[in-house]
């Protein structure tokens, strides 16, 4: 199965600067690369899928790149509800794998 | 609106056999693909299987056949039922909803059951 490694594991930041966070994948996953965001005591929520393509309803802060193997998520300018922790999740090999997350804390 | 509701928390010892339902609410299961995820401390995300034109199943081989999903139309549901469970199957197991034709975005999920396994 494809193993998601994602940097760094916690990143420090305080509101209104930006964050970038990297997912590497074991082999090409063809593009086939989501985002989630969770927050504590809830569920995933989908922010970016097909590597670049932003979910319903998520704001235009955020935003996705990468192809083949270097996946990154884009914060341009963090608000305090987005200190939370991300996932990046592969859909190209089954089964799907997701990494183990960043944590995003305030600075 | 989309919205997946799941059963309460549970409580089993080893060998037992966990059964939990997601129940689903502005889409019917007959569409889509509709998933089950558990994440626990030591594990992380993990991808348990997925269920689509009802009856058709696809699990994680990790599992080793212990899961099977099953739907129910006239309640608009569907449930993951795990055997001979041990401590390792300990996590919160959440409900999901494919995107569009896409299996594996989770577009929806619902709030998570935390089932704990101890002797």
């Amino acid at each position: 199965e494809i193993v998601l490694t994602q940097s760094p594991a916690t990143l420090s930041l305080s509101p209104g600067e930006r964050a970038t966070l990297s997912c590497r994948a074991s082999q090409s996953v063809n593009g086939y690369l989501a985002w989630y965001q969770q927050r504590p005591g809830q569920a995933p929520r989908l922010l970016i899928y097909d590597a670049s393509n932003r979910a319903t309803g998520i704001p235009a802060r955020f935003s996705g790149s990468g192809s083949g193997t270097d996946f990154t998520l884009t914060i341009s300018s963090l608000e305090p509800e987005d200190f939370a922790i991300y996932y990046c999740q592969q859909r190209s090999n089954w089964p799907p794998t997701f990494g183990q997350g960043t944590r995003l804390d305030i600075k | 609106q989309v919205q997946l509701q799941q059963s309460g928390p549970t409580l089993l010892k080893p060998s037992e056999t966990l059964s939990v339902t997601c129940t689903v609410s502005g889409a019917s299961i007959n569409n889509h693909y509709w998933s089950w995820i558990r994440q626990s401390p030591g594990r992380g995300l993990e991808w348990i299987g997925y269920v689509y034109h009802i009856g058709s199943t696809i699990d994680n081989p990790s599992l080793k056949s212990r899961a099977t999903i099953s739907t129910d139309t006239s309640k608009n549901q569907f449930s993951l039922t795990l055997t001979s469970v041990t401590a390792a199957d300990t996590a919160v197991y959440y409900c999901a909803r494919g995107k569009g034709a896409a299996s594996a975005i989770m577009e929806f999920w619902g709030q998570g059951t935390r089932v704990t396994v101890s002797s």
